[in-house]
């Protein structure tokens, strides 16, 4: 089975601050690899698909990339509607498989 | 305009059991898989399984397998998840989310389905 390793489980950034997400695959995902927001109450929704690619109407402060089978997401400056949890997703193979989350707070 | 509309929260005992669902409009049902995702409280997302409406083929996660059925119907544009029997532990918000078959583009989500198992 493939496993997604995400780090770090929170983190706490002042606002403008640059904040760091890594997911990490225990095999070769190629590209096939998403990032969610998910905020209290509400469905996820898709930030970055296929590791680097912005999903439409997404802010241009989120961003993804892929070195080998690790995964970062970045927000280039932190806002206060940022305040939610952060997911990677993986999609490799015919069992999808999400990372543990990061929770991101406003210091 | 796509939308995906799941049935409303549900109060069942442990040993019941529940079929919710989730209405596709907006698109052709049998162009896209549907898969559910559950988010236990104050835990992480997980994958269920998926669902190709065209002739209803699944496959399920490892940890989910023979403990919820999803099957769907596209004369309604429906897809659904069922449990024969419901645990405590199957407390949880359920969203579908529909996806191209060969990828994992979760895109577009139902609201969710609270789902409260409690004696």
């Amino acid at each position: 089975d493939i496993q997604m390793t995400q780090s770090p489980s929170s983190l706490s950034a002042s606002v403008g601050d640059r904040v760091t997400i890594t997911c990490q695959a225990n095999q070769d995902i190629s590209n096939f690899l998403n990032w969610y927001q998910v905020k209290p109450g509400k469905a996820p929704k898709v930030l970055i698909y296929d590791a680097s690619n912005l999903a439409s109407g997404v802010p241009s402060r989120f961003s993804g990339s892929r070195s080998g089978t690790d995964f970062t997401f970045t927000i280039s400056s932190l806002q206060p509607e940022d305040v939610a949890t952060y997911f990677c997703q993986q999609y490799d193979n015919r069992v999808f498989t999400f990372g543990q989350g990061t929770k991101v707070e406003i210091k | 305009e796509v939308q995906l509309v799941q049935s409303g929260a549900e109060v069942k005992k442990p040993g019941e059991s529940l079929r919710i669902s989730c209405k596709a409009s907006g698109y052709t049902f049998t162009s896209y898989w549907i898969s559910w995702v559950r988010q236990v409280p104050g835990k992480g997302l997980e994958w269920l399984g998926r669902i190709d409406p065209t002739d209803s083929y699944t496959n399920y996660s490892p940890s989910f397998q023979g403990h919820v059925a999803i099957s769907a119907d596209k004369s309604i544009n429906t897809a659904y998840l069922q449990w024969s029997s419901l645990k405590a532990s199957d407390t949880a918000m359920y969203f579908c989310a529909r996806h191209p078959a060969m990828s994992g583009w979760l895109f577009y989500w139902g609201q969710g389905t609270l789902i409260t198992v409690s004696s």
